[in-house]
């Protein structure tokens, strides 16, 4: 069955310092990866995506992410954290053409200033 | 382009009850998605609509079901509430076709309505 592991919780980082929030996934053949952002009562925000390709993938506000099948792992980096970065971050995988996405429990990301 | 607009944000239900909530898809957008996201969880896929028929479903009870219509706004319906049900529920438009997943371009998803039943 697919599912989606994140295994921080809760991270604080302070303002300026690098981030790294982890995501592990559990999926036959290669999955689609995605990292969603959601702040305090609003929706979910697309940062990123994975299909196919190379491996290191860009997203929006700076943050990327890092596909390792080996290690069945898809990471989500930014080198210097702001404050306004402080949310709730989803890691979730979307097996072959089911149109479902597999979310992760979530990490919330406190920034100290 | 609009995105994806869920009403009402917020609803107070009785246990029991029958609720219906709403989503309009991003412009050009031909599939829905609702998601569950119960306090401090991730998502759980509830079910996908495409082209008005469904097109998938989580591991839901028959009491949760939904509609599409020719605009390719939806709702989504739960009958018989209970406490449980109580959560955010999220729609997330794309623009794909049946068995493609939104792969190519993702999912917008909206704002979400907060149901809680007591």
């Amino acid at each position: 069955a697919q599912s989606v592991t994140q295994p921080d919780i809760h991270i604080t980082v302070s303002e300026g310092a690098s981030l790294e929030l982890r995501c592990n996934y559990s999926y036959g053949a290669t999955p689609y990866l995605f990292w969603y952002v959601q702040s305090p009562g609003q929706g979910l925000q697309l940062l990123l995506k994975y299909f196919s390709g190379d491996t290191l993938v860009q997203g929006i506000k700076g943050f990327e992410a890092e596909f390792k099948r080996s290690q069945s792992s898809f990471n989500l980096r930014k080198p210097s954290v702001h404050w306004s970065d402080a949310a709730e971050y989803f890691c979730a995988v979307e097996g072959g053409n089911t149109g479902k996405l597999i979310f992760g429990q979530g990490t919330t990301l406190q920034v100290k200033p | 382009e609009t995105g994806v607009t869920q009403s009402p944000t917020h609803l107070i239900k009785t246990r029991g009850q029958q609720v219906t909530l709403r989503c309009s898809s991003q412009s050009g957008h031909n599939t829905v998605s609702w998601y569950q996201q119960a306090l401090g969880q991730g998502p759980q896929f509830i079910f996908q609509y495409y082209r008005e028929e469904e097109n998938g479903r989580g591991n839901f009870p028959p009491r949760f079901s939904g509609l599409q219509f020719p605009n390719y706004s939806s709702e989504l319906n739960v009958n018989a509430l209970e406490l449980d049900d109580s959560a955010l529920y999220l729609c997330a438009s794309s623009l794909e076709g049946r068995g493609t997943g939104g792969t190519n371009y993702g999912y917008t998803f909206g704002s979400g309505t907060r149901l809680t039943v007591v």
